[in-house]
């Protein structure tokens, strides 16, 4: 099993421009997550679906839509980039709400 | 809405000496505890949970926490930490019932030889 899977393992984007995070998890969970981690920030949750078609705010939408295209796939996002949305992201999962499992992140840069 | 607070930011310690990182938590409601580890370049791996019951926790690679709720801690404890230890280690809280994680801001443990 991969686990939490994310596309790409780095981005480097101009201000203004548009792109999609992909994440994906083979373990059957009903629950994905999206989290961005700053330094000295710790890791905010962006946006989570529970479910299957539903999403919901976490505690910085603002900027970034979120996807739950199946229940294997939950895609982030940002359709006009900044730079204060320079940060690595993480796709999560889980099945207990409790326990998430994360992927391996997604460095990306707004110059 | 609960917060996390991990008061050291780097924990700097010997190789086979214990550790201690502290955190501490506020909610006015029943919360659940986790501590995740984070190995430099990859994502967060789960330590240990606390959700109810015995208020010591065991976890992976020797860790345990203990939940005190009268001081609102859950802070983690190693007895020998080795080399392999060095990583930033993150306490997180959830609501009971509650998605949403909160996680506080990280302290990274540097074990020196």
């Amino acid at each position: 099993n991969a686990g939490v899977t994310q596309t790409p393992k780095f981005q480097v984007l101009k201000t203004g421009q548009s792109m999609t995070l992909q994440c994906a998890q083979d373990m059957n969970h009903n629950s994905m997550y999206w989290y961005r981690q700053d330094p000295g920030m710790g890791l905010r949750l962006i946006y989570y679906s529970a479910s299957e078609g539903t999403t919901d705010k976490g505690e910085v939408p603002n900027g970034y839509n979120v996807s739950r295209l199946n229940k294997r796939e939950f895609s982030l996002r940002l359709e006009s980039a900044a730079p204060s949305q320079t940060s690595v992201y993480f796709c999560a999962s889980s099945e207990l709400r409790y326990e998430q499992y994360f992927g391996p992140g997604t460095r990306l840069t707004v110059t | 809405a609960q917060s996390v607070t991990q008061l050291d930011s780097q924990v700097p310690v010997f190789e086979e000496a214990p550790v201690e990182l502290r955190c501490n938590y506020s909610s006015s409601v029943s919360v659940y505890l986790f501590w995740y580890v984070q190995y430099p370049n990859q994502g967060l791996q789960l330590l240990l949970k606390y959700l109810s019951g015995s208020t010591l926790v065991k976890g992976i690679n020797g860790f345990e926490a203990e939940f005190n709720k009268s001081q609102t801690s859950f802070h983690l404890r190693k007895p020998s930490v080795h080399i392999s230890d060095t990583a930033e280690y993150f306490c997180a809280v959830s609501r009971a019932g509650s998605y949403q994680l909160t996680f506080g801001k990280g302290t990274k443990l540097s074990v020196i030889p």
